[in-house]
């Protein structure tokens, strides 16, 4: 069985500082990560993936996260917090052997990332 | 602009009373999915559909129906809701075939129970 941990309920940064969200998965096989964000209401909307190659991913809005296998972790970063990146922030994995090869994915709890003015 | 589309985002409903969410996309995907989102518990699925007519259970199936007649509709039916699914509802599609493909969601259904 797969899962996702994000250990955070809520991380608080300061506009300007560096962020990290953190999440962990497990899975029998090689790993798909995805990072997902939800602004208040609004659905979720994609950020980035890791699918193979390059451990450092960069995706939509200046987050980027990287990927390490032997802490098995899938850590969502950006140099520079905005105000506007407050939101709640989902980590999914799937194991690339998951059956029908588009379902099966699993989300960890959400991280509610509070950007200080 | 390519797009899943839930109707309604809104409701308050009574127990027991039957109810339709509709979902649509227009990116001729064959995969999707209904998941529900509730606080502490992140996002489970409810149903998926690899394909029209091809529909099976997720997580949490208990008290929902689906079904894929169209490739582009995959409604979510609640026969006799209970204050239980009082829930945020996403509908979810994606290319299928290859693990990595990104799973594109709609902007969620309110639902409440009472």
């Amino acid at each position: 069985a797969q899962s996702v941990a994000q250990p955070e309920d809520q991380v608080n940064v300061a506009e300007g500082n560096p962020l990290t969200v953190k999440c962990t998965y497990s899975v029998s096989g090689n790993p798909y990560l995805f990072w997902y964000v939800q602004y208040p209401n609004r659905g979720l909307q994609f950020l980035l993936k890791y699918i193979t190659g390059d451990n450092l991913v960069k995706g939509s809005y200046g987050f980027e996260a990287e990927f390490n296998k032997s802490q098995t972790s899938f850590h969502l970063k950006k140099p520079s917090a905005l105000v506007s990146d407050s939101a709640l922030y989902f980590c999914a994995v799937r194991d690339m052997y998951s059956g029908g090869g588009a379902d099966g994915l699993t989300f960890g709890k959400g991280t509610h990332l509070i950007i200080q003015p | 602009e390519a797009q899943v589309t839930q109707n309604p985002r809104y409701l308050i409903t009574v127990t027991g009373k039957k109810l339709t969410v509709t979902c649509s996309q227009n990116m001729n995907h064959e995969y999707m999915s209904w998941y529900r989102q509730d606080p502490g518990l992140g996002l489970r699925q409810i149903y998926y559909s690899m394909n029209v007519e091809v529909t099976d259970k997720g997580d949490v199936p208990e008290g929902y129906k689906v079904s894929r007649k169209e490739k582009r509709n995959f409604p979510l039916i609640l026969e006799s809701p209970s204050p239980n699914q009082t829930s945020l509802y996403f509908c979810a599609s994606s290319l299928r075939g290859v693990a990595g493909n990104t799973i594109y969601f709609g902007e969620g259904s309110w639902l409440t129970v009472v």
